[in-house]
């Protein structure tokens, strides 16, 4: 079946470093992508992995193992607007139909 | 402003009753995805159109479709209206067809009453 886990909540410290654990079971991956969420506000893309390793994008980065089926993103220098949703989700190809399924997201709040 | 227009912003309808999602994709893009996003469900994928055809598909209901036309943009049409069928429907476009980096319109939030 198609499944992807990644917890519901964390808490962390404005200037800490986080990391939000993504995994996922797929009969036909075709890649992983992070979006960040605002409450009321439409998800904004943050990255895409298709290969292992790891992806850096200022202060955020995404890694990718497909043997494991597993990702993370990580958050540095954590600042309060980082308060949100992260949605990881990935593309499935099977049976040369491609479907995007999402995990429920995980809220983070950053605190003072 | 992510360059991807939706009309309308909120929508009340009756159940039983059809309406129509518009998405105008961001200037270059030649592929839409349609969301469902509800609070018991998170976000859902509906479909992909890429420059007027089908190219990937989600679990979306038979009482739902949708197409792109030659200009690109996109409807998708909701009919037999439920009350499950309240949530915030989401565009997103990207230029091409992976996905690499899409960007969301604001969404139209649909209430059925």
């Amino acid at each position: 079946g198609q499944n992807i886990d990644q917890p519901t909540e964390m808490t962390a410290t404005e200037g800490a470093i986080v990391q939000i654990n993504c995994t996922y079971q797929t009969s036909g991956f075709n890649g992983l992508f992070w979006y960040q969420q605002h409450a009321g506000e439409a998800p904004t893309f943050l990255s895409y992995n298709v290969l292992d390793g790891l992806e850096e994008k200022g202060r955020f980065s995404s890694f990718l193992s497909r043997s494991k089926g597993y990702s993370y993103l990580l958050l540095k220098e954590l600042q309060m607007k980082d308060s949100a949703s992260y949605l990881c989700a990935v593309r499935d190809n099977f049976s040369g139909t491609y479907k995007y399924i999402f995990g429920t997201g995980t809220r983070l709040k950053v605190l003072a | 402003d992510s360059g991807v227009t939706q009309t309308p912003k909120h929508l009340i309808t009756a159940t039983g009753q059809r309406v129509t999602l518009r998405c105008s994709p961001r200037s270059g893009d030649l592929s839409v995805y349609w969301y469902q996003q509800s609070l018991d469900q998170g976000l859902q994928f509906l479909i992909q159109y890429y420059n007027g055809e089908e190219r990937a598909k989600g679990n979306i209901l038979e009482r739902f479709s949708a197409q792109q036309f030659p200009d690109l943009h996109s409807e998708l049409n909701l009919s037999s209206l439920e009350l499950g069928d309240s949530a915030l429907y989401f565009c997103a476009s990207s230029v091409g067809t992976e996905n690499t980096e899409a960007f969301f319109g604001q969404g139209t939030r649909l209430t059925v009453v």
